[in-house]
């Protein structure tokens, strides 16, 4: 079945730190791939996508790239802001109309002034 | 963008009670909605999917005569919890996803109800 792999966390990094959090999945076929944020009492709100094999997705300076031969999409922004701080969770959807999520645990950041 | 509100954000009930927690989406007609609940720092559960004017499928160990959801039109399903107890206090997060547009290919997520069973 399909599974995400989400880093060990949390993390906590400085203001304007370069940021990684690594994702990788199984799955069959070519899923869809997303990247998923959840500020602090909030719900998820999509942050980026990608829906095949290097395709970037990228949205308010986050990035992640769909790498098929690594089977990851991790996400990285070059210079973190406070605001940042939130839930940052990975998740695939394989192909088919309405097809159900699969998410990673989730990873949480601190970003320090 | 394409928003879905849940309500009530909070509620705390009895043992025993029911609670109806519902999922709208505000201006995209949803085919399809979702169910999760997530419990403190950890990730999210799909408890159940339904398609408007059709039954609920659960995912497997979700009790589907305590966790009745209707999805009754296009734009709002429910959630009702019936005799709670508390360990069914959680977080529970609906989303919701059109088969045509922009949004066929994701679910929009609403922000969420904390239930708590005293």
């Amino acid at each position: 079945g399909n599974s995400v792999t989400q880093m060990e966390g949390p993390v906590t990094l400085s203001e304007e730190a370069f940021l990684t959090i690594n994702c990788t999945y199984t799955a069959t076929g070519y899923p869809s791939l997303f990247w998923y944020v959840q500020y602090p009492g909030e719900g998820l709100q999509l942050l980026l996508k990608a829906t095949k094999a290097d395709d970037k997705g990228s949205n308010k300076g986050f990035e992640a790239t769909y790498r098929k031969e690594t089977t990851s999409f991790h996400l990285e922004k070059g210079s973190v802001q406070v605001s940042d701080s939130a839930v940052y969770f990975c998740a695939l959807r394989s192909p088919g109309a309405n097809s159900k999520l699969t998410f990673g645990k989730g990873i949480t950041l601190s970003v320090r002034p | 963008g394409a928003v879905v509100s849940q309500h009530p954000s909070r509620v705390i009930c009895k043992s025993g009670t029911s609670v109806k927690i519902e999922c709208r989406s505000l201006d995209f007609q949803a085919t399809t909605m979702f169910w999760y609940r997530q419990f403190p720092k950890q990730s999210l559960m799909l408890m159940a999917t339904s398609n408007e004017g059709s039954k609920a499928t659960y995912e497997q160990g979700v009790e589907k005569d305590k966790f009745l959801i209707n999805h009754a039109s296009l734009t709002l399903s429910t959630l009702t919890v019936t005799s709670a107890h508390p360990e069914d206090s959680s977080f529970y997060i609906c989303s919701a996803s059109s088969a045509s547009g922009g949004a066929a290919d994701t679910q929009y997520f609403g922000p969420g109800t904390r239930l708590t069973v005293l």
